[in-house]
């Protein structure tokens, strides 16, 4: 049963930063694509962040350009989202995703994780 | 960006109805489209991805359609457990975007 769990949300200042982390399980993680996706509070999906399965191809959506990076390490199956910067309007659930392609579509999404930006 | 106008928002409907759900887009996405089924409490589940490739171990009462700008999701006859929300993605280009989402509920 393929898994990704997300981790490293929580309370965070504006301007702070934070690192969420995605742990993936039951399946094969260097050859599957990794998209953060994002939903703030009463808005429909966002997705911000793309990583390829080697790591050497990224892309972000405007709106966190600059601010956010992605990463990972196929050693541990895990993948990383830096975020600085952080902005009020960053208030989201966050979901690591991940595709067998690099089309774009997700066929295993974590369960999201709250990051709440708030002085 | 690509903006997904997802239709309707709200549906109501009945075990053993034939519903559809209809997603546009702005512009010309060919067949890179996917539809999701969203549960409370639980992951997003991939249900068609290409406009019109079942993911394995989705019931066959689903199907996907549509090519270019328009796209539908057919559930030919509703189980209870269909009782969800249900959204589009296109992946045609960066960024990547969604449908708002249509609810489907018990008549």
């Amino acid at each position: 049963q393929a898994q990704l769990v997300e981790s490293g949300g929580g309370l965070v200042k504006p301007g702070g930063s934070l690192r969420l982390s995605c742990a993936a399980s039951g399946l094969s993680f260097s050859d599957y694509y990794i998209s953060w996706i994002r939903q703030a509070p009463g808005k429909g999906l966002e997705w911000i962040s793309y990583i390829d399965t080697s790591g050497t191809y990224t892309n972000y959506a405007d709106s966190v350009k600059g601010r956010f990076s992605i990463s990972r390490d196929n050693d541990k199956k895990s993948v990383f989202l830096q975020m600085n910067g952080l902005r009020g309007d960053d208030t989201a659930v966050y979901y690591c995703t991940g595709g067998r392609t690099s089309w774009g579509y997700s066929d295993s999404w974590g369960q999201g994780i709250l990051v709440t930006v708030s002085s | 960006d690509i903006q997904m106008t997802q239709s309707p928002s709200t549906l109501s409907a009945s075990v053993g109805d034939r519903v559809t759900i209809t997603c546009r887009a702005s512009q010309n996405i060919k067949k890179l489209l996917a539809w999701y089924q969203r549960k409370p409490g639980t992951a997003p589940k991939l249900l068609v991805y290409q406009a019109s490739n079942l993911e394995g171990g989705v019931p066959s009462r689903f199907s996907g359609s549509g090519f270019g700008a328009e796209f539908t999701l057919t559930i030919s006859s509703l189980q209870p457990d269909d009782f969800a929300t249900y959204f589009c993605q296109q992946y045609s280009g960066y960024p990547f975007t969604f449908g708002q989402g249509t609810t489907l509920e018990i008549k």
